[in-house]
């Protein structure tokens, strides 16, 4: 089914450990995007690849990196993983730039204890 | 600093009548607005959008109002199903920004029989 996919669904993390959350669209979509959802903030942006071989930062980047590895990859790592990074990642990809809506992916769901 | 507000958290209504969602933003660039449906353990689906150079876009039972004085924004859902019972999250996003898209906190809808 044509789609973004993320992978894993689900994941418990100590604090202190690194992990990488990845995603895949085989939409030829050309720009990819991380958000975060917690209560009460809804999504937010974390980062986002607006073309193949650029990144840029959203609202909420700190403890975050991620790379663009081609066109259908955008991957999101935590590289020390901290309580306040529980929450549910999403992953969407759109056209590009105008109008036009996301396509979400599925989830990941974190724990950090 | 929350450029997108959703300021009811929860709404509750009978299958049939209307339900009404409403959604603020803050920032006078904005010219594009999406709705946004979620259900349970999937990602945000598209729902419906509207231009700035519009006041009104209508699909089948969904209508969205654009008031751009007030900057605010409405979606209708006429007649309520239980099936659309989800959270509505509100997404605004500036033309030429490559589509990065700023969520509201979502709006939780429960439609009763």
């Amino acid at each position: 089914n044509a789609g973004v996919t993320q992978t894993p669904k689900f994941q418990v993390l100590k604090t202190g450990q690194s992990m990488t959350l990845q995603c895949a669209q085989d939409m030829n979509h050309n720009s990819m995007y991380w958000y975060r959802q917690d209560p009460g903030m809804g999504l937010r942006l974390i980062y986002y690849s607006a073309s193949e071989g650029t990144t840029d930062k959203g609202e909420v980047p700190n403890g975050y990196n991620v790379s663009r590895l081609n066109k259908r990859e955008f991957s999101l790592r935590l590289e020390s993983a901290a309580p306040s990074q529980t929450s549910v990642y999403f992953c969407a990809s759109s056209v590009g730039t105008g109008s036009g809506g996301y396509t979400f992916g599925s989830g990941t769901r974190l724990t950090v204890v | 600093d929350q450029q997108v507000k959703q300021n009811s958290p929860s709404l509750s209504v009978q299958e049939g009548r209307i339900s009404i969602l409403n959604c603020d933003y803050t920032n006078s660039m904005f010219d594009y607005f999406l709705w946004y449906k979620k259900y349970p353990a999937e990602g945000p689906t598209f729902l419906i959008s509207i231009s700035s150079i519009k006041d009104k876009n209508e699909d089948g039972r969904f209508t969205v109002f654009l008031n751009k004085s007030a900057k605010h924004l409405s979606l209708h859902i006429v007649p309520s199903q239980p099936g659309d019972s989800a959270v509505y999250f509100c997404a605004a996003s500036v033309s030429g920004g490559y589509n990065k898209l700023i969520f509201g906190a979502g709006t939780r809808l429960a439609v009763h029989p």
